[in-house]
């Protein structure tokens, strides 16, 4: 029973457009989530994250939503660049004295020029 | 700082054999992680440690797996008796244990032939 889902494989979007990427969670106990781009042959590289408390955070072009009623939250990257295609991650924890990441199965995003 | 490393990079295996992966945490981090990745899925938790505690262990890590960190810096995990279905990346993360984000190796690839 997979807890954290990214429903779309990939994603295709123009350069300098909005890309937007979901995720949804069915454990209400979740209480931070993270967001990680891969590139082939590298590890997860940390992007953005957002406490449950929280309903938005942002870092430069990257903002990170949370709809906790739904159990829904989505990245958005504006403007996109080339140098964004990559994995994308959504991941959940639990917190408290464990913290070990909960992750999704990816949305590959192609940023075409 | 100079980040998570992982050595090998890379792993080709007979069936049969036993394998040990090592992992150096970023200094100041007292929590490591060891996941597993396959081809399409994301990350999945294998097992942690704070310190040299091992703390939790996923019902993924047979008995034929063993991790240790004997003086709370690096990491080892070893494989027993490799069979075609261990194939996968293995990578290493760690964080601060007041931390949600956790920072990644470039991961282990092990392929058992």
């Amino acid at each position: 029973d997979q807890q954290v889902k990214q429903n779309s494989p990939s994603l295709s979007v123009q350069e300098g457009r909005i890309s937007i990427l979901n995720c949804d969670y069915t454990n209400s106990m979740f209480d931070y989530f993270l967001w990680y781009k891969k590139y082939p042959a590298e590890g997860p590289t940390f992007l953005i994250s957002i406490s449950s408390i929280k309903d938005k955070n942002e870092d430069g072009r990257f903002t990170v939503f949370l709809n906790k009623s739904a159990k829904h939250l989505s990245l958005h990257i504006v403007p996109s660049q080339p140098g964004d295609s990559a994995v994308y991650f959504c991941a959940a924890s639990f917190g408290g004295s464990q913290g070990n990441l909960i992750f999704g199965k990816g949305t590959k995003l192609s940023v075409k020029p | 700082d100079t980040g998570v490393s992982q050595d090998p990079r890379h792993k080709i295996t007979k069936r049969g054999q036993n394998v040990t992966f090592r992992c150096d945490p970023i200094s100041e981090h007292n929590r490591l992680y060891w996941y597993r990745q396959t081809l399409g899925q994301g990350p999945e938790f294998l097992t942690y440690f704070q310190n040299e505690a091992q703390l939790e262990k996923s019902r993924l890590l047979s008995d034929r797996f063993s991790a240790e960190r004997p003086k709370g810096s690096f990491s080892t995990l070893e494989i027993q008796r490799t069979e075609q279905g261990d194939s996968a990346m293995y990578l290493c993360a760690s964080t601060r244990d007041t931390s949600y984000e956790q920072y990644f190796g470039p991961g282990t690839r092990l392929t058992v032939t």
